[in-house]
């Protein structure tokens, strides 16, 4: 079965600063990956996904994730954070088959940005 | 941009009674799913639709809930008998398919005491 693990359950950072967060996944076959946003009191809006190609994907809102197979991950990144990127980050796996099974997310990784 | 639309945003309910959560998919969208998150918890999947009928579903998603869509628009949750431990937010979702890039609603809390 595939699983997501996010290992940081919250990460604060200062305005300006760059931005990790972690992500490993499980999955046998190659994978559809996706990174989600969730402000506050709001649904989750997709940042960014990795299908195949290019391992370096860019996203919204600045953001750019890096697919590497050799470690399972799939971090995403930020150079320059902006207080409202405060929100709730989760990434997610899904079948590269396709269809109905829907995505398995991780537990999401909480960000606070400092002044 | 095309949005899904869930209702009620919040709704309140004692132990024991149906609920009925809502959902309007993207209009050209063919897969249908619902997701619930348990506060402070990850975002699980429930059930997909497609073809008016079942396609997955969880171990969460069991005889107490249905799915339903009674119109060519709308896409239903029910829980028959509410429990305490179904309080969470219930996320709609839909995609033209394929790709799984999922279209996500703002969901829906549901609160039981």
């Amino acid at each position: 079965a595939q699983s997501v693990t996010q290992p940081d359950i919250h990460i604060t950072v200062s305005e300006g600063a760059s931005l990790e967060l972690r992500c490993n996944y499980s999955y046998g076959a190659t994978p559809y990956l996706f990174w989600y946003v969730q402000s506050p009191g709001q649904g989750l809006q997709l940042l960014l996904k990795y299908f195949s190609g290019d391992t370096l994907v860019q996203g919204i809102k600045g953001f750019e994730a890096e697919f590497k197979r050799s470690q399972s991950s799939f971090n995403l990144r930020k150079p320059s954070v902006h207080w409202s990127d405060a929100a709730e980050y989760f990434c997610a796996v899904a079948s590269s088959g396709g269809g109905a099974d829907g995505l398995t997310f991780g537990k999401g990784t909480h960000l606070i940005i400092q002044p | 941009e095309p949005e899904v639309t869930q209702t009620p945003s919040h709704q309140v309910t004692q132990m024991g009674q149906e609920v009925i959560l809502r959902c309007v998919p993207i209009s050209n969208h063919l897969y249908f799913y619902w997701y619930r998150q348990i506060l402070g918890q990850k975002v699980e999947f429930l059930v997909s639709f497609y073809n008016n009928e079942i396609s997955e579903k969880s171990e969460i998603f069991d005889d107490q809930f249905s799915v339903e869509r009674p119109d060519g628009s709308n896409f239903t949750l029910k829980i028959r008998s509410t429990k305490l431990e179904d309080s969470a937010m219930y996320f709609c979702a839909s995609t033209v398919g394929g790709a799984n890039v999922l279209t996500f609603g703002a969901g829906s809390r549901l609160t039981v005491l």
